[in-house]
């Protein structure tokens, strides 16, 4: 069973940035993609984009583009999103997932982490 | 990139009954690429039906999805106790993927 493990909660400042990690395990494929979705409090659910564990390609939402950088660590079993410019808009829970259906224009998503707290506050 | 528009937004039913879900997109979602997923509090969500009508593994099958171009619908027959929660669909059949606002089932 693939598990998605994330970092712990973020307190930032207005203007900080954040890094949250996210480690898979036991994914069927070999080569997959590690999506970022977030949901702000009371709010529905933004995808920010994915990195490949493969080959470390990546996809941002246009909503993030210049303010968020997805990375994987040498072994590939680690990836981080690093968002900056902290706005108070910002505050969430940020879900790493991935999937084994995939659309053209996305995947549907099998398998969540239990997501990170970030809070934007002065 | 594609509006997803879920009603109602809340549902208030009682165990047993069965509810339905709609949600309709601002264009035709490619291919029937369309999920559902089911939310509780504190918890991240839950795939139930990807590809407009298919199971997730391990999904009751009091759970059905169906609908094709920009109408989609969830339906679970005889709702248990476990089955409220909040629902959303998504579409990824057009990149950016996106989502709906959610449909929350609540118990009447």
């Amino acid at each position: 069973q693939v598990q998605l493990v994330q970092s712990g909660a973020e307190v930032k400042k207005p203007g900080a940035s954040v890094k949250v990690s996210c480690t898979a395990s036991e994914h069927p494929f070999s080569s997959y993609d590690i999506h970022w979705v977030r949901q702000a409090p009371g709010q529905s659910l933004e995808w920010m984009g994915w990195i490949s564990i493969g080959n470390g390609n990546t996809v941002y939402s246009q909503t993030f583009q210049g303010r968020v950088t997805f990375t994987r660590d040498t072994s590939a079993t680690t990836v981080y999103m690093a968002l900056s410019s902290l706005r108070s808009e910002d505050t969430a829970v940020y879900f790493c997932a991935s999937g084994t259906h995939f659309g053209s224009g996305g995947d549907a998503f099998d398998f969540w982490g239990r997501g990170t707290k970030v809070t934007v506050s002065s | 990139e594609i509006v997803l528009t879920q009603s109602p937004g809340t549902l208030s039913l009682s165990p047993g009954e069965r509810a339905i879900l709609s949600c309709r997109a601002t264009q035709s979602v490619t291919s029937r690429y369309l999920a559902w997923y089911q939310q509780k509090p504190g918890q991240a969500p839950r795939l139930l039906i990807y590809g407009a009508s298919n199971r997730a593994t391990g999904i009751p099958d009091r759970f059905s999805g169906s609908g094709s171009g920009t109408d989609f619908t969830l339906t679970i027959t005889r709702l248990e106790p476990e089955d409220f929660a909040m629902y959303f669909c998504q579409q990824y059949g057009v990149s950016p993927q996106t989502f709906g606002r959610g449909t929350k089932v609540e118990i009447k």
